[in-house]
């Protein structure tokens, strides 16, 4: 069965650039979340939705992040315009119904220079 | 508000020692799940353990084993004769069971080394 799969695996922008991260979710999972790993913070929830729709965005670090959801397969984590503090790893994990185990993505790993 | 402690911020044993990596978590509900995660040097994040708060029996799978105790809000993992593979960095994570909510809070995790 395929996991969640998020492209790019990496990705190196200049600051003031659009950065647009991808995740396809396993298929029938109800819930997606984006969380930030840096050595500094740790793992960071960012955004999660539930049946596509955003449930708790209160991780999303300020406006210049959004995060959308058009279809139970596909989600997307935006940054515009990006800076060098947002240089970091970003997962995406799926789950089926609420507490249960997230499986997550393998990660892109953001560097704005 | 929930919080997880993971007070070992680094451990490094010889290859066949046990090792335990300890966590405390901190919740006002009184139905909430914990987990165990491993990240390996590779970077991807693999799921260990489930256990919900009213199930307090101890777990063992394989060379892991898991030591709940509500009384004093622990979930503690222990690897028995760790191996090199086991070198990861290892979360416990917490999340309330609420309505709708699902976040879990990861603690800061554990950097454990095995040396052959």
């Amino acid at each position: 069965d395929a996991g969640v799969i998020q492209s790019p695996r990496h990705e190196v922008t200049e600051m003031g650039q659009e950065v647009t991260l991808r995740c396809k979710p396993i298929s029938g999972h109800d819930y997606l979340f984006w969380y930030r790993q840096t050595m500094m913070r740790g793992l960071e929830l960012l955004i999660y939705f539930n049946n596509n729709v955003p449930i708790d965005d209160s991780g999303m670090p300020e406006d210049r992040f959004s995060a959308k959801m058009p279809n139970a397969s596909f989600s997307t984590l935006k940054i515009q315009p990006s800076e060098p503090r947002d240089s970091a790893v970003y997962f995406c994990a799926s789950s089926y119904g609420g507490n249960q185990p997230q499986h997550f993505g393998d990660g892109t790993r953001l560097s704005i220079l | 508000a929930q919080k997880v402690t993971q007070a070992q911020t680094e451990i490094s044993v010889v290859e066949k020692e046990d090792v335990t990596l300890d966590c405390v978590y901190e919740t006002r509900d009184t139905t909430y799940y914990l987990f165990w995660y491993k990240q390996p040097p590779s970077g991807e994040l693999v799921f260990l353990i489930r256990r919900n708060s009213f199930d307090e029996q101890n777990e063992i799978s394989g060379r892991y084993s898991w030591n709940f105790q509500k009384s004093t809000s622990s979930f503690n993992f222990t690897i028995t004769a760790s191996q090199v593979v086991d070198s990861a960095v290892y979360f416990c994570a917490l999340s309330e069971s609420r309505s709708s909510a699902s976040k879990i809070i990861f603690g800061s995790g554990t950097r454990l080394s095995i040396r052959p």
